[in-house]
This record gives structure tokens, C-alpha cells and sequence, in this order.
């Protein structure tokens, strides 16, 4: 089945500087990456996704890029805020819209 | 618009007791997915329901897990019996169609297994 990585575990930022967080994946026939938030006992909500025929994409302060080849995507938050400050979870689905498989999540902390 | 409703908030039982989990999607989602987060750990997925049919379920402890969706609406989520390493957050979700985009999720359920 499909195995997903994600690093780093933790992440600490200065409030204004940019976070990445990285995915690998397994199935080179996945063809869907989301990304979810998780604030602190709250639920996971997504904030973006990306499709495999595509190579980035941006949504305001937000933006993931998608290496196939590699096998890798990336979550790039730009200007970060204290309110960044969560878990954040990748994923990936497989071909025939198989069921997500999650990575192990990036704690963010932004310092202000 | 309401979001995915899931009660209780919380639960602690002892090992080898029974446990079940409710669960609302939103209003017209068709599929309705059940994810157990251990702790430090993404979310794993135990079943999802299309309508009241399960589409996969390849990731339930059948031996003591059951879940069900009677009326292709709420569904509920049983363990029977508990075992320590249950312990987790049980979340549901939902989505509009059967493709695992764009999921919902409840705020979960946070069993301990004493």
C-alpha cells in the first residue's frame, strides 16, 4: 500500500519567515496530495490540495509544489503568523480514488 | 452550513468493556469515512461508507470493531471489546462525493482504555 513520510516532526519559526514541510510518497500512481491544519483539539480542516497533473499551486500566503518524479510535495508558508501555529498533515491518494493515506504530521510553532 | 457532528466528545473505559461512537455528516454528503488518530500519528482510515454501503473497510479490526450506516446518514462506530492500544481519537468525516477530496472532519472522539 501507499506509505507516506513527512519531515520535519517539529518546526519552529520566527513570525515573518517562511516554514516548509516535505512529503514523500510510495505509489508513483497517486494522484492527489492535500494538506490539512490541525489546531490544538480541534479538528483537521483542509487548506490545500494539489493534483498530480499539476506542478503548484497558491492560495495567499500558501502555496505546495508537487515533484511526480521525485515522488515529493511540499507545503511553503510564506510570512508566517502566530495563528500558523498547528499540526499539519499531508496525504495522498491513490489511483481509483483509493483512500487517503496520511503522513505522521509537522508540529509548527511560530515565535513571535 | 453545519459541520460533521460526533458525540461524545470524550470517553474512558476500561480494557475489554464495549464502546460506540455517533456520527453526523454534513447535510447531502454521500460518503462518510471513519479515521482513528493514535496519538503523534496522522490519521488512519477504518471505513467509508457511500451512501449506507461500505466502500472499504480493509483497515477494521473486524474481530472487534463494527460500524454502520443504516439510513446513509449518521452512522455509528463500535468496539467491542475495548483493548488498551484503542486508545486514540476517533474521528469522522464526510465528503459530497466518493473520491476522498475535500473531507470534512468532526472534532472527534478521545477514548482512553484504562
Amino acid at each position: 500500500g501507499e506509505n507516506v513520510e513527512q519531515h520535519p516532526s517539529t518546526l519552529s519559526v520566527q513570525e515573518g519567515d517562511s516554514a516548509v514541510i516535505k512529503c514523500t510518497y510510495s505509489d508513483s500512481a497517486s494522484n492527489y496530495f492535500p494538506w490539512y491544519k490541525q489546531e490544538l483539539g480541534k479538528r483537521p480542516q483542509l487548506i490545500i490540495d494539489i493534483r498530480s497533473n499539476v506542478g503548484e499551486k497558491k492560495d495567499q500566503r500558501i502555496a505546495v509544489t508537487l515533484n511526480k518524479t521525485a515522488k515529493h510535495f511540499s507545503l511553503h508558508i510564506t510570512e508566517t503568523q502566530p495563528e500558523d501555529s498547528a499540526v499539519y498533515f499531508c496525504a495522498a491518494r491513490g489511483p481509483g480514488a483509493r483512500q487517503l493515506t496520511f503522513g505522521s504530521g509537522t508540529q509548527l510553532t511560530v515565535l513571535p | 452550513e453545519a459541520g460533521v457532528a460526533q458525540s461524545p466528545r470524550y470517553k474512558i473505559i476500561e480494557k475489554r468493556q464495549s464502546v460506540a461512537f455517533w456520527c453526523n455528516p454534513i447535510s447531502g454528503h454521500a460518503t462518510l469515512y471513519w479515521y482513528q488518530q493514535i496519538l503523534g500519528q496522522g490519521p488512519k482510515l477504518l471505513i467509508q461508507f457511500q451512501n449506507n454501503g461500505v466502500v472499504d473497510d480493509s483497515q477494521l479490526p473486524k474481530d472487534r470493531f463494527s460500524a454502520e450506516r443504516l439510513k446513509g446518514v449518521d452512522s455509528t462506530l463500535k468496539i467491542q471489546p475495548a483493548k488498551l492500544e484503542d486508545s486514540a481519537v476517533y474521528l469522522c468525516a464526510s465528503s459530497l462525493l466518493q473520491d476522498n477530496e475535500k473531507l470534512f472532519f468532526g472534532s472527534g472522539t478521545q477514548l482512553s482504555v484504562l
